[in-house]
């Protein structure tokens, strides 16, 4: 299993631009979520979702949008960038069986707004 | 607020000291806490899980603690390597916040050799 992946891992966006960070994860995890990282802080949730068709928002939802249209594939998407999104993006997955709600986190996207 | 705080932000210590990184919790009405690892430059890779009717949770030289009365979570590690420098993050899942995790911003752990 690849677990969590994500693409880009690195993107630089001029204000105002679109982009769409994309995460797939191949555990068959029923959960999935959007995390932001700002240098020297904890995560803060952006979207989550527990299933296919099935989205809602985090703590810092604001200038972000998501679609689940599959079991695997839980995009983030960027719409007019602004600099305070500067910030690394991760995915996370998880399932409500086994050990329940334990996160598997992907590796980051790290975006420059300038 | 429902916050997460991890104190200190940074700690160094040498090779071979036992040491303990602390976790605080502001409402006891949790589902489970969970410690992660985080390298620079890279994602978080879960280490423990505690769910709230644990006392502890034990994995090689790392051992977690959850005392929920006290809103407080521990992480032992034993025997420190400098392997063991990275980030380290606590993060609660509390009751009524669905399935958000509320993050600490880490404790970053220098190992001398």
């Amino acid at each position: 299993n690849a677990g969590v992946t994500q693409t880009p891992k690195f993107r630089i966006l001029k204000i105002g631009q679109s982009m769409t960070l994309q995460c797939t994860q191949d555990m068959n995890h029923n959960y999935m979520y959007w995390y932001r990282q700002d240098p020297g802080m904890g995560l803060k949730l952006i979207y989550y979702s527990v299933g296919a068709g099935i989205t809602d928002k985090g703590e810092v939802p604001n200038g972000y949008n998501v679609s689940r249209s599959t079991t695997e594939d839980f995009p983030l998407r960027l719409e007019l960038a602004a600099p305070s999104q500067t910030s690394v993006y991760f995915c996370a997955s998880s399932y409500a069986g086994g050990i329940p709600y334990e996160q598997y986190f992907g590796p980051g996207t790290r975006l420059t707004v300038t | 607020k429902q916050e997460v705080t991890q104190i200190p932000a940074a700690l160094s210590v040498p090779e071979g000291e036992n040491l303990v990184l602390n976790c605080s919790f502001t409402d006891s009405a949790i589902y489970n806490l969970q410690w992660f690892r985080q390298d620079p430059g890279k994602g978080l890779t879960s280490l423990l899980l505690i769910q709230s009717s644990q006392r502890e949770q034990t994995s090689g030289r790392l051992n977690a603690s959850l005392d929920k009365s006290s809103g407080r979570s521990t992480l032992y590690i034993a025997a420190s390597q400098p392997g063991d420098s990275a980030t380290y993050l606590c993060a609660v899942r509390y009751n009524n916040a669905g399935n958000m995790l509320t993050f600490g911003g880490g404790t970053r752990l220098m190992v001398k050799p």
